[in-house]
């Protein structure tokens, strides 16, 4: 457990609507990262951030946005959800100083319809 | 292009029955090999680091080993509860960042 806390764990909306996923850690860890995962693909990485206001898009960033006020807290957002956002999204933080492995929170499933 | 495949896609085991899970990648310059396990409705459960060819890790009934082109993860005298998908992550390539293979689902019969 690496103090990792989404929060919704489950989500219906509609298309069109905007839509806030949040992750929280408790070990302030500087590297926090948000995922997705589809069937038939790995996961993929959406938004990622080095630091408070410091965040840099990953390789399916259309669509989302992100963002880090305080640590402890990383927000992703889905301005106009659209039902190719209906996936499983997890956030993920980087381990201790000088550690490249990631540990990720137990998942938010969203609904699109 | 930086990909991680992963094989096969699924694998049904008797329990005790020993076998090897693939992860074959092209990586340029491959700075670590990771494997995890994810259950059913949860997120990946981090397994292992392989940082350098030749390198082996082992945790209870898993063994985790690595080449310059692939890795493998055996399993030996597998039980039921060791019934997941295994997931494979290569870090590094022009993006930095860890590239996943989409996984082998494990199924282990007692």
């Amino acid at each position: 457990d690496a103090g990792i806390t989404q929060s919704p764990r489950h989500k219906v909306t509609e298309t069109g609507t905007p839509v806030t996923l949040r992750c929280h850690q408790t070990e302030n860890h500087r590297y926090m990262y948000w995922y997705r995962q589809d069937p038939g693909h790995g996961l993929r990485l959406i938004h990622y951030s080095y630091g408070v206001k410091d965040t840099d898009k990953g390789e399916v960033s259309d669509g989302y946005s992100v963002s880090r006020s305080k640590t402890e807290d990383f927000l992703l957002t889905l301005e106009s959800a659209t039902s190719s956002q209906t996936s499983v999204y997890f956030c993920a933080i980087r381990g201790t100083s000088g550690s490249d492995e990631q540990f990720f929170g137990p998942g938010t499933r969203l609904t699109v319809l | 292009e930086d990909q991680v495949t992963q094989s096969p896609e699924a694998l049904r085991l008797q329990e005790g029955e020993s076998s090897s899970l693939n992860c074959s990648y092209t990586v340029s310059g491959l700075r670590g090999l990771f494997w995890y396990r994810q259950d059913p409705g949860k997120g990946p459960e981090f397994l292992f680091t392989l940082y350098s060819a030749g390198e082996e890790k082992e945790k209870e009934r898993l063994k985790a080993t690595l080449t310059k082109k692939e890795s493998f993860l055996h399993i030996t005298a597998p039980k039921p509860e060791d019934s997941a998908t295994y997931l494979c992550a290569a870090y590094g390539g022009a993006t930095n960042k860890l590239i996943f293979g989409t996984g082998t689902l494990l199924a282990v019969q007692p």
